[in-house]
């Protein structure tokens, strides 16, 4: 099965600074990787995805970057702001529908 | 809108005992999964249902574990004989069909004493 690595684990960055999340995937399948954002106490929320057929999507602060070839895709967060402070999955699914595997998750700290 | 709603939002029980964790997702999404998280940990797959029947249960984790959803909306997670190790938060996600994004619940916190 699918197996999707998350790095750091933790990561803080001064306010306005920006912030990278680094994901590997093992199963060359996958076509679909989507970033959840995790607040305490509540469930992931989307805040981007990506399509295999695509190598970069980018929605205001936040872009999404994919290399197929080395089954590598990243999150960048510029403009770090304190509510940006949160735990990250990345995810990975080759399945016609979400049976997403995730990766560990990084706690992101933005300093003010 | 409403999004999907858990309930209870924690449940304390007993080792050996029985519990029922239920969902309901957002008005007219046909697909509905279960997810497990340990702490520290993300989400992992348990079981999804397109409509009324069981697409994929290839998560749940042995036979005690159990899921229904009759009327193709609401669901039910059903966990026998619980053990300690069942302890985590069980999410629930719903999408307007198979192939849609995710929108999670805010889960059940389960702790098995």
């Amino acid at each position: 099965g699918e197996n999707v690595e998350q790095h750091p684990s933790t990561l803080s960055v001064q306010e306005g600074d920006s912030a990278v999340i680094k994901c590997t995937y093992s199963d060359s399948a996958s076509n679909y990787f989507p970033w959840y954002k995790q607040e305490l106490g509540k469930g992931p929320q989307l805040i981007i995805d990506i399509r295999s057929n695509v190598g970069e999507k980018k929605d205001q602060r936040i872009a999404v970057t994919l290399n197929k070839t080395a089954k590598h895709f990243s999150l960048h967060i510029t403009e770090t702001q304190p509510e940006d402070s949160a735990v990250y999955f990345c995810a990975a699914t080759a399945g016609g529908y979400q049976k997403v595997t995730f990766g560990i998750g990084t706690k992101l700290q933005v300093i003010p | 809108g409403a999004g999907v709603s858990q309930t209870p939002s924690n449940k304390v029980t007993e080792k050996g005992k029985y519990v029922e964790l239920r969902c309901d997702p957002i008005s007219g999404h046909t697909a509905l999964y279960w997810y497990r998280q340990s702490l520290g940990q993300g989400p992992e797959f348990l079981i999804y249902f397109q409509g009324t029947g069981a697409a994929d249960d290839s998560g749940l984790p042995n036979d005690r574990f159990f899921a229904v959803r009759p009327e193709g909306s609401v669901s039910t997670l059903k966990i026998q004989r619980t053990e300690r190790g069942d302890s985590a938060v069980y999410l629930c996600a719903s999408s307007l069909n198979g192939d849609s994004p995710l929108h999670f619940g805010n889960g059940t916190r389960l702790t098995v004493t």
